[in-house]
């Protein structure tokens, strides 16, 4: 069972650069997220969904964007890279249901936007 | 304020040594309550999971929940170097909100 699976483990971008960072679960989990882990900062939402077509924003959304057309795959776009994108980046997922299931995560995906 | 607060440490114990973990809170509405644990470079990996108050307990880790001060703990026995990471607490409202707020996390190096 692989989980959560990110692609690709690291990328450095230039400034204004597009690209798209992928997520893909087995566990058939309605509910997957994209968080991004900064220094000091803890781990912040960027958009989440409950489904197929259902897609929502979090605390952080500038700049990205979320698509959801399978159970199985969240991809994050970055539409326009800015050097304050430079972070870790994490999708998780979880069972929706009666209370909230923990996330389970991927070992994220290192962005450096020079 | 922040909603869930967590003392970035470093913490260093000996080996052998009991380890007690903090998060406090301020939002009453949490009600699920989860630890995770981070090895470098590596993805959160949830150690344990609470709903509500009280305790729970899983081989050398325990987990407290006292809603009524807003404060979490968790408790490694026996620690061992192999425990050395950071860790990080988490925090839900009621089902279908789809929230979760994480702590900054404590990083914990147990020393042989």
């Amino acid at each position: 069972n692989a989980g959560v699976t990110q692609t690709p483990k690291f990328q450095v971008l230039k400034t204004g650069q597009s690209m798209t960072l992928q997520c893909a679960q087995d566990m058939n989990h309605e509910y997957m997220s994209w968080y991004r882990q900064d220094p000091g900062m803890g781990l912040r939402l960027i958009h989440y969904s409950v489904g197929a077509g259902i897609t929502d924003q979090g605390e952080v959304p500038n700049g990205y964007n979320v698509s959801r057309s399978t159970t199985e795959d969240f991809p994050l776009r970055l539409l326009s890279a800015a050097p304050s994108q430079t972070s870790v980046y994490f999708c998780a997922s979880s069972y929706l249901g009666q209370g909230n299931s923990p996330l389970h995560f991927g070992n994220g995906t290192r962005l450096t936007v020079t | 304020q922040k909603e869930v607060e967590q003392d970035p440490g470093p913490l260093s114990v000996p080996e052998g040594a009991i380890v007690s973990l903090n998060c406090t809170y301020s939002n009453s509405a949490f009600q699920y309550f989860m630890w995770y644990r981070q090895y470098s470079r590596k993805g959160p990996e949830l150690l344990m999971y609470t709903y509500s108050s009280g305790n729970k307990e899983d081989g050398r880790f325990t987990a407290q929940v006292d809603k009524s001060s807003k404060y979490i703990s968790l408790f490694i026995r026996d620690s061992q170097p192999s425990d050395s990471a950071t860790y990080l607490c988490a925090m839900s409202e009621t089902s279908g909100t789809y929230k979760y707020i994480f702590g900054t996390g404590t990083r914990l190096k147990v020393l042989a």
